[in-house]
């Protein structure tokens, strides 16, 4: 099966621990993203990556961190300098220029 | 800067009847416009989308969007609604600029009333 893989799809963490998000995809695709959904917000990015071993900040990237080792993978981490990390997590990918993303079923994450 | 804006938080519609759903953006250069449906706790699903050419894009399920240069706008339409296409209703932008990054709205959630 092609597609992109987030796990876990549910997680839970205590409030000042880091946490993983994983996000692997098996599409060939060069470009990889984040972003966070919150009720009322819509889809906010946080990072993405175009190339291995690149990637850029989004519009809300204060309190993550991400790493692109191999074209497959893009792991996002949770610090505990994010104030508010409770919600809905979605990785996508794509191929570059001008195409459709192709999105994961997400991970939600609850900090207690 | 990219953005995208999606007037109506949710809109009601008769099933059978017509819908649209709003979408209005800003890039600079030529735009590449999405739209994607979700429903409760999964990702996102592709409908179509405009890269060139016509300006009536059709897609999945009965969908189709018009490209308004002018407006900047990229409504997504239907011509019979169903209680089945009840859901939340995403508009995303792409430019190929250096960044290429994909900028979504806020959603607008679809209520189709039986």
């Amino acid at each position: 099966d092609g597609g992109i893989t987030q796990s876990p799809k549910y997680l839970f963490r205590k409030e000042g621990q880091n946490v993983t998000l994983s996000c692997e995809q098996n599409l060939n695709h060069d470009a990889m993203y984040w972003y966070r959904q919150d009720p009322g917000q819509g889809l906010r990015l946080i990072y993405y990556s175009q190339i291995v071993n690149d990637f850029q900040k989004g519009d809300i990237a204060e309190g993550y961190s991400v790493s692109r080792e191999k074209k497959e993978s893009f792991p996002l981490t949770v610090t505990s300098a994010q104030k508010n990390p409770t919600a809905f997590y979605l990785c996508a990918s794509s191929i570059s220029g001008g195409n459709e993303a192709f999105f994961g079923q997400g991970t939600r994450l609850t900090v207690v | 800067a990219q953005s995208v804006a999606q007037p109506e938080d949710q809109v009601n519609v008769a099933e059978g009847n017509p819908l649209t759903v709003k979408c209005t953006y800003s890039v600079s250069g030529n735009p590449y416009l999405f739209w994607y449906v979700q429903y409760p706790n999964r990702g996102l699903q592709f409908l179509l989308k405009y890269i060139t050419g016509d300006n009536l894009v059709k897609g999945s399920y009965g969908f189709e969007a018009e490209f308004n240069k002018s407006q900047t706008s990229f409504h997504l339409k239907k011509p019979s609604a169903l209680v089945s296409d009840s859901a939340l209703y995403f508009c995303a932008v792409r430019a190929l600029n250096r960044d290429d990054k994909i900028i979504f709205g806020k959603g607008t959630r679809l209520h189709i009333l039986p």
